[in-house]
């Protein structure tokens, strides 16, 4: 089943502690974005990675770090959280079309709800 | 900075009847546009999409229509349906860069 998985889907931490979301997709995607949904925000775009070892920040990357060393992993860094971070964190993925339009049809993981106390 | 706005927050409309969600965006450099719809405990799931060369795409029950001068976007619904009651969300990218940006989200309820 062509999926975006994130692990884990539930996470209560405290600040300071750093702490890793992984990221896998089986559909041999070379886009792979992170976002957060906030009540009255809706998503914005943390990082992107249009490829292997290729990562861009997107609107909102302070304080998150990602990697992309293989095309199938993107995971989601917090190196010292804060309780600002607490949210909900989807993955998402996607081809990249020869006109760059078809990343954009993204498929999104079950989400990560986030708790930093 | 909001480049992507959905102004209303909740929408409630009877089944059967057309459902229009509305999205207005402020970028003139934005050339692609889409519709996620999310229900609770998933993640959003691709509706439909637009180029900016097109004003209008149509799928099934859901048609998105485009006003480039106005720079506004909305998605029908036709019929709609109690299953069709979920948060959707506009989007919109610049093609040329992997940035997609959303707007707020609209809960749509439709009441059988």
């Amino acid at each position: 089943e062509a999926q975006v998985t994130q692990n884990p889907r539930y996470l209560i931490t405290v600040t300071g502690k750093k702490l890793t979301v992984t990221c896998s997709q089986n559909m041999n995607h070379e886009y792979m974005s992170w976002y957060r949904q906030d009540p009255g925000l809706g998503l914005r775009q943390i990082y992107y990675s249009m490829n292997v070892e290729v990562t861009d920040k997107g609107d909102v990357p302070e304080g998150y770090k990602v990697s992309r060393k293989e095309k199938r992993n993107f995971p989601l860094i917090l190196e010292s959280p804060s309780p600002n971070q607490t949210s909900l964190y989807f993955c998402a993925s996607s081809t990249s079309g020869r006109h760059l339009m078809s990343y954009n049809e993204q498929f999104f993981g079950p989400g990560t709800r986030l708790t930093v106390l | 900075d909001q480049q992507v706005k959905q102004n209303s927050p909740s929408l409630s409309v009877q089944e059967g009847r057309i459902s229009i969600l509305n999205c207005d965006y402020t970028n003139s450099m934005f050339d692609y546009f889409l519709w996620y719809k999310k229900y609770p405990a998933e993640g959003p799931t691709f509706l439909i999409s637009i180029s900016s060369i097109k004003d209008k795409n149509e799928d099934g029950r859901f048609t998105v229509f485009l006003n480039k001068s106005a720079k506004h976007l909305s998605l029908h619904i036709v019929p709609s349906q109690p299953g069709d009651s979920a948060v959707y969300f506009c989007a919109a990218s610049d093609g040329n860069t992997g940035k997609l940006i959303f707007g707020q989200g609209t809960t749509l309820q439709v009441k059988p």
